[in-house]
């Protein structure tokens, strides 16, 4: 079955510290994959894509994020994290761009 | 240009009532999705839109659940017979390629909050 997991359901760092956020999908053909942030009482908003190519992808706000195939994981990393990360992360994956699946979500929380 | 709209913003129902939520898509956008987010859940696939078309309904829990697109615009859902089960976030987004094409994204709305009382 299609699905994908994200582990940590809350996070707590440290402004400038550094972020990772784990997703792991299950699929059955190469996936495309993204991850989406939401602020409370707001919709989703896209961070980054992957759909060939090299699996480093850069996106929004200083999130990247890295593909790796024999792990079926694709984790999301920003190297010093501001207060205004502080969101709700979901991954998601799909056929294209139809029907994602999205993961649980992980919540961030950013001390100063 | 302006987002994905929704409305309303918040609803409130007795159950056993029927509601309509509103989604106005990005100008031209030719795919439009449904989903809905139980809280502390990820958003789940209702169903999607090409044009006028509904092409996939299959993620709509229930025959209570209806959506429609008449002209390839605007679309509403609507909940016949609310029950409590239904509360949660309704989340709207549009596409701008055609379903089953690479390289476009979806973009989301605020979604509508349903709460069943």
């Amino acid at each position: 079955a299609q699905s994908v997991t994200q582990p940590d359901i809350h996070i707590t760092v440290s402004e400038g510290a550094s972020l990772e956020l784990r997703c792991n999908y299950s699929y059955g053909a190469t996936p495309y994959l993204f991850w989406y942030v939401q602020s409370p009482g707001q919709g989703l908003q896209l961070l980054l894509k992957y759909f060939s190519g090299d699996t480093l992808v850069q996106g929004i706000k200083g999130f990247e994020a890295e593909f790796k195939r024999s792990q079926s994981s694709f984790n999301l990393r920003k190297p010093s994290v501001h207060w205004s990360d502080a969101a709700e992360y979901f991954c998601a994956v799909g056929p294209n761009t139809d029907k994602l699946i999205f993961g649980t979500g992980t919540r961030l929380q950013v001390f100063p | 240009g302006a987002g994905v709209s929704q409305s309303p913003r918040y609803k409130v129902a007795k159950r056993g009532q029927d509601v309509a939520l509103r989604c106005d898509p990005i100008s031209g956008h030719v795919s439009l999705f449904w989903y809905q987010q139980a809280l502390g859940q990820g958003p789940e696939f209702l169903t999607y839109f090409q044009n006028e078309a509904q092409l996939d309904k299959s993620g709509l829990p229930s025959d209570r659940f209806f959506a429609e697109r008449p002209e390839g615009s605007v679309s509403t859902l609507k909940i016949q017979r609310t029950q409590q089960e239904d509360s949660a976030v309704y989340l709207c987004a549009s596409s701008s390629l055609l379903t089953g094409t690479g390289g476009s994204e979806q973009y989301f709305g605020p979604g509508t909050r349903l709460t069943v009382t």
